[in-house]
Formats: C-alpha cells, structure tokens, sequence
C-alpha cells in the first residue's frame, strides 16, 4: 500500500465547477505539498502546508493533522486548469514521498 | 522560475548503451535530487547529493550512478541501459533538505528499446 493515496486519479470538470482532490497519508509527517504538472511536463510547487488552510487565487488547500488527510480545491475552474495534481508528503526523517497524482480535465 | 535546465530533453537509445542526464541550476542550491516518474507511480527518487562531491542513494538507486563535481552541476548515468529504464526523469533541487518546497526542471523523456 502507497503511503501516499490520492482520489480521484482521474477527474473531468465543466468549467466553472468547484473542484476537490483529496490525499490521504498513513504516516507521521512534518509537512504536504501540492504540486502541479502542466501537460509540457514541467512541475511547479503549489502549497506546502503543516496546518490549517492556505489560499492562493482561487486554489486552496487544507489540511487535518489527526486524520491524515488534505484536500485541493479550484473555486471557478476554468480549461487552464487541467493538469496533473501531486500530494507529496514530507516524513519526519525529511524523505519526500509523492501520490500518483489527479488528472484532471476542465471542458470549457 | 527558478534556474534549472535539463538536458537532453528527449532521448531514443538502445539496451545497453550508456546513457547521461545533466541537470544545470543556477540558484547555487545545495541539494540536488534525480527522480524518475513512470505511469501509476508516484515521482521516486533516484539519488540526491547535499554538495559538491557529497551524494547518497534514493529508493530506487540500481542501475543508476550519479556526479557532481561542480554546485551547479549534478549527472545522472545510466551504465547500461535497460527497457526498464524508460522513463521521464525529473530533476530538483532545493536550498535545504527539509520544510520547503523543491523546484523542478522540465524533465527528460527517455525511451530505451
């Protein structure tokens, strides 16, 4: 079992839906990012959290501790959207251990 | 965008050849990594180096060597080429080891028939 799961691991969205990809971690962690792949290939840092929720445009993303568990949302999703979506998580001896990643696809 | 630039982007070899990935940053980030991400796995790290000269082994370090005699510089051999080999390799680096994010190249797709 990955110790990272991420669901769904495909998604198509309407565009201007509200949008939630979830991860969910069986380990100890000092922190989780999400990150995001554009079709080119090349992958950029999205959040990284240890609490809470951050919100950055319309993505936001939370996180619960005591149930090992983060959600990504896209409020007013719009086709630029569509991408691959990556949880990665940072264990406590600092290894990176990164979900399979969401395709998600936003018809326009 | 941070500084890194991968080459080649794409590469087409056969089994057994020997095959290098150079991974260029010009952020003068101590930590350097290697990872390969194939279809339905995460991204999974090859090997990563801490500084110059100073390298260790990821989880999925065998049949891979790694280099890097210069800050900027960190290579990726493959001695031998195998099928299994195919694969896109990602490389990232980051100024410290722990509690920031990494910042990644665009990648490089190689195919080994």
């Amino acid at each position: 079992k990955n110790e990272v799961e991420q669901s769904p691991q495909n998604l198509t969205a309407q565009e201007g839906e509200f949008i939630t990809i979830n991860c969910s971690y069986s380990v100890g962690i000092s922190a989780l990012h999400w990150l995001q792949q554009h079709p080119g290939g090349g992958i950029v840092s999205l959040f990284m959290l240890s609490s809470g929720k951050k919100k950055h445009g319309r993505l936001i993303a939370t996180i619960n501790i005591q149930e090992k568990h983060s959600s990504l949302h896209i409020t007013a999703s719009h086709p630029r959207d569509s991408a691959v979506y990556i949880c990665a998580v940072r264990l406590i001896g600092n290894k990176l251990v990164f979900g399979a990643g969401t395709i998600l696809r936003v018809k326009s | 965008d941070a500084g890194i630039t991968q080459s080649p982007r794409h590469k087409v070899t056969e089994t057994g050849t020997p095959v290098t990935l150079r991974c260029h940053q010009t952020e003068n980030h101590r930590y350097m990594y290697w990872y390969r991400q194939d279809p339905g796995h995460g991204l999974r790290l090859i090997h990563y180096s801490y500084g110059v000269k100073d390298t260790d082994k990821g989880e999925v370090s065998d049949g891979y060597s790694v280099s890097r005699s210069k800050t900027e510089d960190f290579l990726l051999t493959l001695e031998s080429a195998t099928s299994s080999q195919t694969s896109v390799y990602f490389c990232a680096i980051s100024e410290w080891s722990g509690g920031q994010p990494q910042h990644f190249g665009d990648g490089t797709r190689l195919s080994i028939l």
